[in-house]
């Protein structure tokens, strides 16, 4: 009940194109957080939503909390070949504040 | 500015040794997260601490895992009688008491090969 959907689980785009990814569970999330991973590197946060609704820019990147707390997307627009990695939804659901769960990644490819 | 310092990077074990892992958070943080990722897979959670105690290790094997976050020194994982099925990044990350509920920062992780 408490497991990300994240989808999907691997793309492979062209320079220059907009990228859309998301997560979705079937439990309500008090909180959404977006992580992007390099090969041999931790995780670094990107954005982090914390009310249903919201809506944050980092740069190039966006992403939303779903209305009915249970999705969240991110949208990277003009992709530059350093975008590549992988991203990571996470999310701390309700009641359970102490509790971080991951999706299992969509993995960005860009073209030459 | 140093961020959440992991070591050793890269740690090689026979089976039947243990293994210690080690992470010191960004200054100023208190909490601290344990990760395992496997290739191709997400991030799954297994232990968070504060200074001196577990707050939940629910994540966490019950036989030869433990960890620790004293008060003064790194914390450690560490791994008692090592598998093969041990074999995976294990990631630290710590977050600010304000937020302490939110891995804000990890490290670059220590990679365990278990031979």
């Amino acid at each position: 009940g408490q497991q990300l959907n994240q989808s999907p689980q691997s793309m492979f785009i062209q320079e220059g194109e907009d990228v859309s990814m998301n997560c979705t569970s079937s439990s309500i999330f008090n909180t959404w957080l977006w992580y992007k991973q390099e090969p041999g590197e931790g995780p670094v946060l990107l954005i982090a939503l914390y009310k249903a609704g919201e809506l944050t820019s980092n740069g190039r990147l966006t992403a939303q909390f779903g209305i009915t707390r249970k999705d969240s997307f991110l949208n990277i627009s003009a992709s530059i070949p350093s975008d590549v990695g992988i991203y990571f939804c996470a999310g701390t659901p309700k009641g359970r504040d102490d509790k971080i769960i991951f999706g299992k990644g969509t993995r960005l490819h860009i073209l030459p | 500015n140093a961020g959440v310092m992991q070591n050793p990077r890269h740690l090689v074990r026979r089976r039947g040794q243990e293994a210690r892992l080690r992470c010191s958070p960004m200054k100023g943080h208190s909490h601290v997260y344990w990760y395992r990722q496997l290739p191709e897979e997400g991030l799954k959670f297994m232990v968070y601490l504060q200074k001196e105690n577990i707050i939940d290790e629910s994540g966490m094997p019950k036989e030869r895992f433990s960890a620790e976050f004293p008060k003064e020194g790194p914390s450690i994982l560490r791994i008692q009688q090592v598998v093969r099925g041990d074999s995976a990044a294990y990631f630290c990350a710590s977050s600010p008491l304000e937020i302490s509920n939110q891995p804000q920062h990890f490290g670059d992780g220590t990679r365990l090969s278990i031979l």
